[in-house]
This record gives C-alpha cells, sequence and structure tokens, in this order.
C-alpha cells in the first residue's frame, strides 16, 4: 500500500505569519493529492487539491505544491487567522479512488 | 444540493454486538468510500462501494462488511463489536473510481463500544 508521512505533527504560528506542511509519499503512480481540513468535532472538508500534472496551485491565502520527483507536496497558507486553527489532513488518491491519508497536523493559529 | 448525510450521528454498543452505519452520498455521486479515523488520527481506508460491489479494500477484517443501493447509498456492518471498533466512521461519496472527483465526507458517525 501507500504509506504517507506527514509532518509536523503540531504547529504554532502567531496571527499573520504563514504555515506549511509537508507530506511525502511512496508510490509514484499516485496521482491526486488532497488537503482536508477538520475542525473539532466536524467532518473533514476538502481545502485545495492537485493533479499530478500540476506543480503548483493557489486559492486566495491557501496553496499546494508538488514535487514528484521527490514525491512530497506541501500546503501553505499565508496571512493565518485564528479560523485557521485546526486539524489539517492530506491525502494521497493511488487508483480506483483508494485514498491514503496522513496523521494529521494540528495548527494552532495565535490571536 | 444535498452534501453527504450519515445516520446515525451517535452510537453506543456493548463488545460482541453488531451495528449498521448507513451513508447517502451527495448528489450526483455514485461511488461511496468508508473510513474509520480513531481519536487523533488520520481516516483510515475500510473499503469502497461503486455499482454496488465492493471495489477496494483496505486492511481490515472481514467482520466489516458493506452494502450499495440501486440509489448509490450505502451501508457498513460491523460484527462482533471490539472495544477497539471505537471510532468516528466517515463517509466519503465521489464520482467515479479514477481519482477525478474529490471526495466529500459526511459528518460521521461515532460508534462507542463499551
Amino acid at each position: 500500500g501507500e504509506n504517507v508521512e506527514q509532518h509536523p505533527s503540531t504547529l504554532s504560528v502567531q496571527e499573520g505569519d504563514s504555515a506549511v506542511i509537508k507530506c511525502t509519499y511512496s508510490d509514484s503512480a499516485s496521482n491526486y493529492f488532497p488537503w482536508y481540513k477538520q475542525e473539532l468535532g466536524k467532518r473533514p472538508q476538502l481545502i485545495i487539491d492537485i493533479r499530478s500534472n500540476v506543480g503548483e496551485k493557489k486559492d486566495q491565502r491557501i496553496a499546494v505544491t508538488l514535487n514528484k520527483t521527490a514525491k512530497h507536496f506541501s500546503l501553505h497558507i499565508t496571512e493565518t487567522q485564528p479560523e485557521d486553527s485546526a486539524v489539517y489532513f492530506c491525502a494521497v488518491h493511488r487508483n480506483f479512488n483508494k485514498f491514503y491519508f496522513g496523521s494529521g497536523t494540528k495548527l494552532n493559529v495565535k490571536p | 444540493d444535498a452534501g453527504v448525510t450519515q445516520s446515525p450521528t451517535h452510537l453506543i454498543k456493548t463488545r460482541g454486538q453488531q451495528v449498521t452505519l448507513r451513508c447517502s452520498p451527495k448528489s450526483g455521486h455514485d461511488t461511496v468510500s468508508w473510513y474509520q479515523q480513531a481519536l487523533g488520527q488520520g481516516p483510515q481506508f475500510i473499503f469502497q462501494y461503486y455499482e454496488e460491489e465492493e471495489r477496494q479494500r483496505g486492511n481490515f477484517p472481514d467482520r466489516f462488511s458493506g452494502h450499495q443501493f440501486p440509489n448509490y447509498s450505502s451501508e457498513l456492518n460491523v460484527n462482533a463489536l471490539l472495544l477497539g471498533d471505537s471510532a468516528l466512521y466517515l463517509c466519503a461519496s465521489s464520482l467515479g473510481t479514477q481519482g477525478r472527483s474529490a471526495q466529500h465526507f459526511g459528518d460521521g458517525t461515532r460508534l462507542s463500544i463499551l
């Protein structure tokens, strides 16, 4: 199966600073990489995704970069706000809609 | 546009019992995947249903089984419940099986085993 490692497990930043979360994967056949935000007691919500034929994607304050050669992808959040505080999960799609999730990063944005 | 809905929201069972969880996919989606999320961990893939058949399976024992109905809704059944089965069970729906459509999650069913 796919091995997805996510770092760091916890991240604390000051409001307005940037946050970066990184995931590495093992299977070079993986082709789709979504990021989910999960607030306490709520469902994971898709915040951004990237496909293997693209190196970078941006949506307002959120961006994702993908390095297929090195098999890692990163979530970048700029100008962080307290409402960005949550657990963030990366996921890797290998084939047939089978997704493997990272272990999560708890982001705390201090006002 | 209705999103993914799951029922029940909470459930308490005792060891050895059986449980059935239900999921209705987002409108327009035909594929349903089930995940188990233990406290403080990422979702773990259980299995996926497409065209009423189990298409993919994660590393879960046969005590975990499922079904998909012609209207694309799905059930997750767990037999002979163990304490370790206590978790949040998430259903996610998508369109097709080729990863071309993002997965959308329901709110989950929190299962507690006493």
